[in-house]
């Protein structure tokens, strides 16, 4: 079972829409999660934390639910530079140092 | 100016050569990390570092050899890797183990 898993795309979405993408994650234990955005060719950056209560930072919505071990991220009148690579990532849990990546989730806004 | 910054930006490579990536961060971070990018997979979390010692180690082949001299500076040297290695090597930094992560651009290799 892979740890974090997300349908990769890609989403075509017009310009001014809403797009809503989730990822799953498979340990439990796991305390800490992040959007992640990734340009092509470019290296990831941080888009914004999860967590737990949800939180809203402009256009965009992140939720967590614990319970059915998933996150997602909403974005509302999207704008063509909105168009990337949407990562999810989860800290592992269990004292592991790394965070583990999903492979991303294509999205292009179109005029 | 970035705040972690990786050398050299492309590097093509034989399978018997040995060559180096580098890894600098300017942000006063204590952890530092080497992650493995290949085209339709996600990222891999190959060495970290907390405070100059490796905390972990992902099953990563020995033709891989991290070197951390200090908490501001990380090395991947590289030697008779094989054409299945060619993908963006990503370098990253955080205030603790765990926490966000700054990525630098990136070290593309590919080994012919």
């Amino acid at each position: 079972r892979k740890e974090v898993e997300q349908d990769p795309g890609p989403f075509n979405v017009p310009e001014g829409a809403t797009v809503a993408f989730n990822c799953t994650y498979s340990n439990s234990a796991s305390q800490s999660f992040f959007w992640y955005r990734q340009d092509c060719r470019k290296e990831p950056k941080l888009l914004m934390s999860v967590y737990s209560s949800g939180n809203e930072d402009g256009r965009f919505t992140a939720q967590l639910n614990r319970a059915s071990q998933y996150i997602s991220l909403l974005i509302r009148d999207s704008k063509l530079s909105d168009s990337a690579t949407y990562l999810c990532v989860v800290n592992g849990g269990g004292g592991a140092d790394g965070l583990t990546f999903g492979k991303g989730t294509h999205l292009i806004i179109q005029p | 100016e970035t705040g972690v910054t990786q050398t050299p930006r492309h590097l093509v490579m034989g399978m018997t050569n040995k060559k180096s990536l580098k890894c600098e961060q300017h942000l006063g971070h204590n952890a530092m990390y080497w992650y493995k990018q290949s085209a339709k997979k996600p990222l891999e979390l190959m060495f970290v570092y907390n405070f100059k010692e490796q905390t972990e180690n992902n099953s990563v082949p020995s033709r891989f050899s991290p070197e951390c001299p200090n908490s501001s500076h990380l090395f991947l040297h590289l030697h008779t890797l094989q054409p299945e290695d060619s993908a963006l090597y990503l370098c990253a930094s955080s205030q603790g183990a765990g926490g966000e992560l700054f990525f630098g651009e990136g070290s593309r290799l590919t080994v012919l």
